[in-house]
């Protein structure tokens, strides 16, 4: 089955600077991988997704990149405001089964310090 | 014009007891979920649910048992709660079955057994 890793799992950066967070992903099969924010007590919600057929999104100051024969993913984020410290989960699709359920990565916490 | 709701919010209960947490989406999506996040904030998927199909993340106690009364409605009740099912509970809703789909998550229901 999948199994995804996500590095760091936490991250320090100071506002202005850019954070990277990479996952890699097991099943090559994996052609769909979105990215989740959650705030401190509120509800994941996605911020950006990737296709398979492409090797970059970006979208204002974020952006993911995809390399399909290493099998990682990445999330940028350049310009890093206090708002943007939240926990960033990475996930990648659960072949089995014919609906949409996905394996999460065990999160990173972004700090930005003003 | 809350999207995917949850109740309660919070859960306080004894060992053993039995209880439900419900969630609907207004969204008219055809599949929902069920995940659990645990102290160390890994997000698992549960369950996930269409009128057509039921997915069950082998790791899942029997205990638990997802209730769909309409396509807008995704209960969890757990039977015989035990200390390690506490956690927070979210419900989550997407548009089709494909791996591809956002998923909007709910509020989350955070369960304290004690």
């Amino acid at each position: 089955g999948e199994n995804v890793e996500q590095h760091p799992s936490t991250l320090s950066v100071q506002e202005g600077d850019s954070a990277v967070i990479k996952c890699t992903y097991s099943d090559s099969a994996s052609n769909y991988f979105p990215w989740y924010k959650q705030e401190l007590g509120k509800r994941p919600q996605l911020i950006i997704d990737i296709r398979s057929n492409v090797g970059e999104k970006k979208d204002q100051r974020i952006a993911v990149t995809l390399n399909k024969t290493a099998k990682h993913f990445s999330l940028h984020i350049t310009e890093t405001q206090p708002e943007d410290s939240a926990v960033y989960f990475c996930a990648a699709p659960i072949p089995s089964g014919s609906q949409g359920n996905l394996i999460f990565g065990k999160g990173t916490k972004l700090s930005v310090k003003p | 014009d809350t999207a995917v709701s949850q109740t309660p919010k919070y859960l306080v209960t004894q060992m053993g007891n039995d209880k439900s947490i419900k969630c609907e989406q207004n969204l008219g999506h055809d599949t929902m979920y069920w995940y659990k996040q645990d102290s160390k904030k890994f997000l698992k998927i549960m369950f996930s649910y269409n009128n057509k199909e039921l997915i069950i993340n082998e790791t899942v106690p029997n205990r638990f048992s997802p209730k769909s009364p309409d396509k807008a409605h995704l209960n969890l009740h757990i039977n015989s709660l035990e200390l390690g099912d506490s956690a927070v509970y979210f419900c989550a809703s997407s548009q089709g079955g494909g791996v591809q789909e956002t998923q909007y998550f709910g509020p989350g229901t955070r369960l304290l057994v004690l």
